[in-house]
């Protein structure tokens, strides 16, 4: 099948531990992308990617990292997560680009304590 | 201003009612345009793409004004299950397909 796949579903943490959110597509997709959703926010861009090794900064990109090292992953970092990057954060892929059809992972709801 | 709004609602419509949604956005360069539906702390799904001559998907109509820079989505004949929250979504740079902007959505209740 298809899909996005983000892990955890659930994360609870605390300030200035590190953790990673881990994203994968089994659609060989080049556009893999973050997003945070915040309430009457609507969803922003955090970090995204249109290929392998090749990343860039989104709209709210301070306090994050990404990788792309493989096609299919694209984890995002929070080296030192802080309380107002307690969101629901989402990542996505798309075939080529933003542009196109994006297939969502199943979200993440993170709270930093 | 944001660079794409919408009514937050939330509309509550009975089964069966005919409800529109509108979403205007600041950037007139921009390319693409899109509906995408999210239920309740889900993920988006892409609903519709929206095309300059506005086009239909079923109970689904979505339409592009250019001019006066806002985008409409028409549900008709609700049902139950279209309650969600539909996000008005825009390419807003010209040439590049590398970031969308997201509004904050539009809560539709469909009642019994």
């Amino acid at each position: 099948e298809a899909q996005v796949t983000q892990n955890p579903r659930y994360l609870i943490t605390v300030t200035g531990k590190k953790l990673t959110v881990t994203c994968s597509q089994n659609m060989n997709h080049e556009y893999m992308s973050w997003y945070r959703q915040d309430p009457g926010l609507g969803l922003r861009q955090i970090y995204y990617s249109m290929n392998v090794e090749v990343t860039d900064k989104g709209d709210v990109p301070e306090g994050y990292k990404v990788s792309r090292k493989e096609k299919r992953n694209f984890p995002l970092i929070l080296e030192s997560p802080s309380p107002n990057q307690t969101s629901l954060y989402f990542c996505a892929s798309s075939l080529y680009g933003a542009g196109e059809k994006l297939f969502f992972g199943s979200g993440t709801q993170l709270s930093v304590l | 201003r944001k660079e794409v709004e919408q009514d937050p609602g939330p509309f509550n419509v009975p089964e069966g009612a005919t409800v529109a949604f509108n979403c205007t956005y600041s950037n007139s360069a921009s390319q693409s345009f899109f509906w995408y539906r999210q239920d309740c702390r889900k993920e988006p799904k892409l609903l519709m793409s929206v095309y300059s001559s506005g086009n239909e998907d079923g109970r689904f109509t979505a339409q592009l004004n250019r001019a006066s820079q806002y985008i409409s989505l028409l549900i008709r004949d609700s049902k139950l299950s279209d309650s969600a929250t539909y996000l008005c979504v825009v390419n807003p740079f010209e040439g590049s397909a590398r970031q969308l902007t997201f509004g904050s959505g539009t809560q539709l209740t469909v009642l019994p």
